[in-house]
């Protein structure tokens, strides 16, 4: 079954306890990103992806890093966890970069940061 | 500021009537517009796009209607179902690439 796989899906962790949260594709797809979910503000990119260690900075990078060594994993990494890094977390992929390359989510992790 | 707004955090629908959803957006840069469809504890799954040449794309119950000069887009469900309720988003693109700009998102609850 074509997926995007996220672990944990959920995480409640103390302020400054580095964390990752893996995501992970069977798709196959170049394109990967990270995404945070925020009562009223919708989705917003953190970090994207589009091939093999080449990734970049999305609208609200700060905080987090990434990396991506395979075509399939793309974890994100938050060295010093604050409060304000809870949130609702999704990966998503994509074959491509055009609009018409749809991108799949995976199923969220939502972090809370004591 | 955010660039796609959706202002109505919920709406609520009787089974078989038309659900509309709106979508405005600030940046007349974006040319591609998509909705999401997203149910508890599932990540977003894609549902309905339109073009900006284009002023309406229906797939099934789904139509969705774009209003350029107004900078304002909609979704329309006919007939609403039971199955529709979930929280529906708008994203934008530009630039010929799909780095979304999501909107915050509607609540739909379709009920008997």
């Amino acid at each position: 079954e074509a997926q995007v796989t996220q672990n944990p899906r959920y995480l409640i962790t103390v302020t400054g306890k580095k964390l990752t949260v893996t995501c992970s594709q069977n798709m196959n797809h170049e394109y990967m990103s990270w995404y945070r979910q925020d009562p009223g503000l919708g989705l917003r990119q953190i970090y994207y992806s589009m091939n093999v260690e080449v990734t970049d900075k999305g609208d609200v990078p700060e905080g987090y890093k990434v990396s991506r060594k395979e075509k399939r994993n793309f974890p994100l990494i938050l060295e010093s966890p604050s409060p304000n890094q809870t949130s609702l977390y999704f990966c998503a992929s994509s074959i491509g970069l055009a609009y018409t390359d749809t991108q799949y989510f995976g199923p969220g992790t939502r972090l809370t940061v004591l | 500021d955010q660039q796609v707004k959706q202002n109505s955090p919920s709406l609520s629908v009787q089974e078989g009537r038309i659900s509309i959803l709106n979508c405005d957006y600030t940046n007349s840069m974006f040319d591609y517009f998509l909705w999401y469809k997203k149910y508890p504890a599932e990540g977003p799954t894609f549902l309905i796009s339109i073009s900006s040449i284009k002023d309406k794309n229906e797939d099934g119950r789904f139509t969705v209607f774009l209003n350029k000069s107004a900078k304002h887009l909609s979704l329309h469900i006919v007939p609403s179902q039971p199955g529709d309720s979930a929280v529906y988003f708008c994203a934008a693109a530009s630039g010929g690439y799909n780095k979304l700009i999501f909107g915050a998102g509607t609540r739909l609850a379709v009920h008997p």
